[in-house]
């Protein structure tokens, strides 16, 4: 069975920090599709990134930042300069992949509340 | 190009009552999927469709759950005899299914209360 663990519950930061959300998952699949969603407290989940496992190289997208490590199981997610604006529910999520290469149902990790304090 | 759609965004019903949800996705999309989100916890997946197709149903989905996409466009989620441990954020998805682009988009969701 596949699952994400995400540790911490809460994070406060102030403002212009870095901070970083940690993801832990398990799977027994080979092939498998890892995503960081933000719910903000309108409630919408919004789509952050998509990484296949296949691929370990980490990526930068301005101020975010995702590092896959496949060795310890792990995708971590790092805000630099952290706003205001960044304040929101953070969820990993873990998918299996079908034959036909789509990926399936996502499974969620608890999310991370993170509070950026002006 | 529009998001996924959900209505309504709110129905509080007394126990006992059914409800229904309409879930529309993103125009190109042929998988569309129905989670659900209790208080502090992540989404849970209930079921998705290809299509019109339902290819899989989690045992969270009991027998009072019911769910249609009969045109493989807009789906419809529907709890019969409602309890308040249904009380919940019900949210779908849709996606690509094949391919490299596969990931799911949200619509706002319908927050469900049970009295």
């Amino acid at each position: 069975a596949q699952k994400v663990t995400q540790a911490q519950t809460e994070i406060s930061v102030v403002e212009k920090e870095d901070v970083t959300l940690d993801c832990v998952y398990e799977t027994r699949d080979t092939t498998y599709y890892l995503f960081w969603y933000k719910q903000p407290p309108s409630g919408e989940l919004v789509f952050l990134i998509r990484r296949n496992s296949f691929d370990e190289q980490n990526e930068i997208s301005g101020r975010y930042s995702w590092n896959f490590q496949k060795s310890t199981s792990s995708f971590n997610f790092t805000i630099t300069a952290s706003q205001v604006v960044d304040s929101a529910v953070y969820f990993c999520a873990l998918s299996e992949v079908k034959s036909t290469g789509a990926n399936s149902k996502l499974t969620f990790g608890k999310g991370i509340t993170l509070s950026v304090r002006p | 190009d529009t998001g996924v759609s959900q209505d309504p965004r709110h129905k509080i019903t007394k126990r006992g009552q059914n409800v229904t949800f309409r879930c529309d996705p993103i125009s190109e999309h042929n998988r569309l999927y129905w989670y659900r989100q209790t208080l502090g916890q992540g989404p849970e997946f209930l079921t998705y469709f290809q299509n019109e197709a339902q290819l899989e149903k989690s045992r969270l989905l009991s027998d009072r759950f019911s769910a249609e996409r009969p045109k493989g466009s807009f789906s419809t989620l529907e709890i019969q005899r409602t309890e308040q441990g249904d009380s919940a954020m019900y949210l779908c998805a849709s996606g690509w299914g094949g391919g490299a682009t596969d990931t799911q988009y949200f619509g706002p969701g319908t927050r469900l209360t049970v009295l």
